[in-house]
């Protein structure tokens, strides 16, 4: 079966703009989670989806938001860029988000800010 | 709140020598425990999990993981290492009804020819 998918892979943004990063998860897999690793931070958690709705936040400013469509499919939004937020976002799919789930990760979407 | 502790951020090994990474976990509970590989570029992949029963669990790519409750730990080790293991690992702990997973800051490993 075909793995979690994300687009874009890579991007480069200057500081100010937005950026939206996709997320399609395993057939069945009703769950999304977002993580955004970086060398000094390491994996850190954004946010949950499951059917629609965030179920988890992590310590992340407003500027990071979510959705997750009714096909479970997500997006995540940046917005107004800062450097800082360069880094290697990863989406992670599982079946119903409970954390005995195996999380299954996409390659990831490595953004850049300039 | 759940945490994760990997001790070591950068072990080197010979190729064909055994290897073990640390790691060390915080939760009031029996945790779900799982590492997982990264090779440069991409996703994480799943070696192994601990969620009850046997303490010893094998894994994929011939790794194995031993959880002790009384330590905390779930170490992860390989009886000979191939130079395709070179990547880094994380340790992670899973809470049920949480909805997310806590990573540890990795293990970067390299194997030396």
């Amino acid at each position: 079966k075909a793995g979690v998918t994300q687009t874009p892979r890579y991007l480069i943004k200057t500081r100010g703009q937005q950026v939206t990063l996709s997320c399609s998860p395993i057939s069945g897999h009703r769950s999304v989670s977002w993580y955004q690793q970086t060398p000094g931070q390491g994996l850190q958690f954004l946010f949950e989806y499951f059917s629609e709705t965030q179920r988890n936040k992590g310590n992340f400013p407003g500027r990071f938001s979510g959705r997750q469509f009714s096909n479970s499919r997500s997006e995540m939004n940046v917005s107004t860029l800062e450097l800082g937020d360069s880094a290697l976002y990863l989406c992670a799919s599982s079946r119903s988000g409970d954390g005995a789930n195996v999380l299954t990760f996409g390659a990831g979407s490595r953004l850049t800010v300039l | 709140a759940q945490s994760v502790t990997q001790p070591d951020i950068h072990i080197t090994v010979s190729e064909g020598a055994s290897l073990e990474l640390r790691c060390n976990y915080s939760y009031g509970a029996t945790p779900y425990l799982f590492w997982y590989v990264q090779s440069p570029g991409q996703g994480l992949q799943l070696l192994l999990k601990y969620f009850s029963g046997d303490t010893l669990v094998q894994g994929i790519k011939g790794f194995e993981a031993e959880f002790k409750r009384s330590q905390s730990s779930f170490n992860l080790r390989k009886p000979s290492v191939h130079w395709s293991d070179a990547a880094e690992y994380f340790c992670a702990v899973g809470v049920t009804n949480a909805g997310k997973s806590t990573f540890g800051d990795g293990t970067t490993l390299t194997v030396k020819p």
